[in-house]
């Protein structure tokens, strides 16, 4: 079952702008990760937040959480062409189940 | 520090036969995942161990699919008798327990089934 979705489906922006991924998020949760994962690669850890956190930055990526809508959203700022990849989120600690990801594109 | 290694990375076989996929996990990390991701989808969890013991194995497809990790460090994922369906990348990932539940992934073997 799909306990974390993420919206949409799939974005496109040119390097330099700005863009937000959004999770909506069915059960309560301990907390939400956010991964990414590249062609070829395994997903990799962008941001973990926690329930009672609201807000965490890493870097040019800032997560938000909003228990009361069951929401999460990861906003990247000055994308580059590295940036493109599948975002997921993940509820949770240690077992992690996934959605079928956000497939961003960043182009020149 | 190495990451998790995964082997082979391709495989390609023929419906009804077997393969096996072999996972190193990240020194000291208790705790292993396999995961299946069909094309176009998430990672879907598969199995899960603490050391060397089954967590939970209930997301097995059948009774086609089996994992070990008999000394609590490596684990093998076998499939016999493949179909087109299992046709999917396999994912391995490792946790510490104790710390706060990022699971580090390998690059995956990507199987096709003809």
């Amino acid at each position: 079952s799909q306990l974390a979705e993420e919206n949409p489906w799939a974005l496109s922006v040119h390097e330099g702008e700005s863009v937000t991924v959004n999770c909506s998020y069915k059960t309560s949760i301990t907390a939400l990760q956010w991964y990414r994962q590249k062609s070829g690669e395994g997903p990799a850890q962008l941001i973990l937040i926690r329930s009672n956190e609201r807000e965490k930055r890493n870097g040019r990526l800032r997560a938000t959480l909003d228990t009361s809508s069951q929401s999460s959203s990861l906003s990247i700022t000055a994308t580059r062409c590295e940036d493109t990849a599948v975002y997921f989120c993940a509820r949770n600690y240690n077992v992690l189940y996934f959605g079928s990801g956000t497939k961003l594109t960043v182009e020149p | 520090e190495a990451g998790v290694t995964q082997s082979p990375r391709y495989a390609v076989l023929q419906e009804g036969q077997a393969v096996s996929f072999w996972c190193d996990p990240i020194s000291g990390h208790d705790t292993l995942y396999w995961y299946q991701q069909p094309r176009d989808q998430g990672p879907q969890l598969l199995v899960y161990f603490r050391d060397e013991a089954v967590i939970d194995n209930s997301q097995l497809p059948s009774d086609r699919f089996s994992a070990v990790r008999p000394k609590g460090t490596n684990s093998t994922l076998k499939i016999q008798s493949a179909k087109q369906g299992d046709t999917a990348t396999y994912l391995c990932a490792s946790s510490l327990t104790a710390n706060t539940g990022q699971l580090y992934f390998g690059e995956g073997s990507k199987l096709t089934v003809l």
